[in-house]
């Protein structure tokens, strides 16, 4: 069964940038048929897509988040990443790894990551 | 791109029915059969409830049903049971190969 799994730091200071990675276990991220994503939520807010990559490295980013984001893959390692930079308060959220093709059918089980100096 | 408008609440007692709506454009919900729905409880990730506008995946109850017209999509839950008390978010393909979500429904079973 395929799970997700996300890392990287729970706090980052404002004006630096975000890293986290998504770890793919139990099936390989570079099957054709599906993208794999960032999704985030504010504490007591909604979902928000962040963007997704394609096993190839084709990459598809939300317009608002376009200029900060960077997503990139590692199929060596299974792995994909995601970087937001220049992060203010704002961006405190839950972040959320997902694989997706016409809807999202498996997520990660989340990583609070809070900004604040 | 704007998020798709779903009503903030909606309730109903045990064994009723409800619906939650979820508005696009033309650009999204309108324009592909590509809307999918997602419960999520506290603390919880989101979980598939409905996608391709109607397909429930296996496991999901037959108390959800899926439904669109026009750049409204609808997901409707009969027979509330107090499980189902949780937020719920529509998502659509926006064309570019992107998404779009709502802002979610809290249900809240009475």
């Amino acid at each position: 069964q395929l799970q997700l799994q996300e890392s990287g730091p729970g706090l980052v200071k404002p004006s630096e940038t975000l890293s986290l990675t998504c770890t793919v276990s139990g099936g390989s991220i570079s099957s054709s048929s599906y993208y794999w994503g960032w999704i985030r939520q504010p504490p007591g807010k909604g979902l928000e897509w962040i963007g997704s990559i394609y096993y190839s490295g084709s990459t598809y980013y939300n317009p608002s988040l376009k200029s900060r984001v960077t997503i990139s893959v590692d199929t060596s390692k299974n792995q994909f990443s995601l970087k937001l930079s220049s992060v203010t308060a704002a961006d405190t959220a839950v972040y959320y790894c997902a694989r997706r093709s016409r809807f999202v059918d498996v997520w990660g089980q989340g990583t609070t990551v809070t900004v604040s100096s | 791109q704007s998020a798709l408008t779903q009503p903030r609440s909606v309730s109903g007692s045990p064994g009723q029915s409800v619906t939650i709506s979820c508005t696009g454009t033309s650009s999204d919900v309108g324009g592909y059969n590509y809307v999918s729905w997602y419960q999520q409880h506290p603390g919880k990730a989101p979980k598939l409830m409905i996608y391709d506008v109607s397909k429930r995946p296996s496991g999901v109850p037959d108390r959800f049903s899926g439904s669109k017209s026009g750049n409204t999509a609808s997901l409707t839950i009969s027979g509330l049971q107090a499980e189902d008390e949780a937020d719920y978010y529509c998502c659509s393909y926006a064309g570019s190969f992107d998404v779009v979500f709502g802002g979610g429904t809290k249900l809240t079973v009475l």
